[in-house]
């Protein structure tokens, strides 16, 4: 079983300015990916960035960056010059190998707030 | 190429009623996933099919819950006798096979039992 905990109900960040989220978690999985979705409020869920549990390097997607703490279970997610498009639900969800049937587990989200 | 369709967008049930939700996911995809969305809530797994096999149905909170997907292709969610607390986003994913693969999601399906 998984369990996800984002501490950050709310959060707000200026224009062109850096933001991290914060997430840890918990896993009885050897091996597993951890994903950051965005859901703006059309709903839908749109991936921001992988993590594959097994390397070590941070991964990194333009803008987006992960700070992945393996033993601390920690999954944070950073934003770089925050554009107003990035305001949204943001979902940190680990994914459990196939033994946990793939599933995603999902946080209680951060609403992210850009303001100009 | 197309996403994850859902249908329909929006339902609205008088409590009692069945109702039957569609999801069409990325051709070629293997895995469809279910997923529940309580309003301020993160979404939770219902139930989970590779190709026309539904190999995890832990997450359908009741009996009243119930999916299939024939062909392996197009699912259908049913819900018989709603129930208020069945009021929420019902999500939709698709994913080619394997654990490293993202999931796609569809735009969900409102439903709101009266």
């Amino acid at each position: 079983a998984q369990t996800v905990t984002q501490s950050q109900p709310e959060m707000s960040v200026q224009e062109a300015e850096t933001v991290t989220l914060s997430c840890t978690y918990d896993t009885s999985e050897s091996d597993y990916y951890l994903f950051w979705y965005k859901q703006p409020p059309s709903r839908q869920m749109i991936l921001v960035i992988r993590q594959e549990a097994y390397k070590q390097q941070n991964a990194t997607e333009n803008r987006f960056s992960v700070n992945f703490q393996k033993a601390a279970k920690s999954f944070s997610l950073k934003i770089s010059d925050s554009q107003l498009g990035d305001a949204a639900m943001y979902f940190c969800a680990p994914r459990g190998g196939e033994t946990s049937g793939s599933r995603l587990t999902f946080g209680e989200g951060t609403q992210l707030t850009v303001n100009p | 190429g197309a996403g994850v369709s859902q249908s329909p967008r929006y339902k609205v049930a008088k409590r009692g009623q069945d109702v039957a939700l569609r999801c069409d996911p990325i051709s070629g995809h293997v895995s469809l996933f279910w997923y529940q969305q309580a309003l301020g809530q993160g979404p939770e797994f219902l139930t989970y099919f590779q190709n026309e096999a539904q190999l995890d149905k832990s997450g359908l909170p009741s009996d009243r819950f119930f999916a299939e997907r024939p062909e392996g292709s197009v699912s259908t969610l049913k819900i018989q006798r709603t129930q208020q607390e069945d009021s929420a986003v019902y999500l939709c994913a698709s994913s080619a096979p394997g654990t490293a693969y993202e999931q796609y999601f569809g735009p969900g399906t409102r439903l709101t039992v009266t």
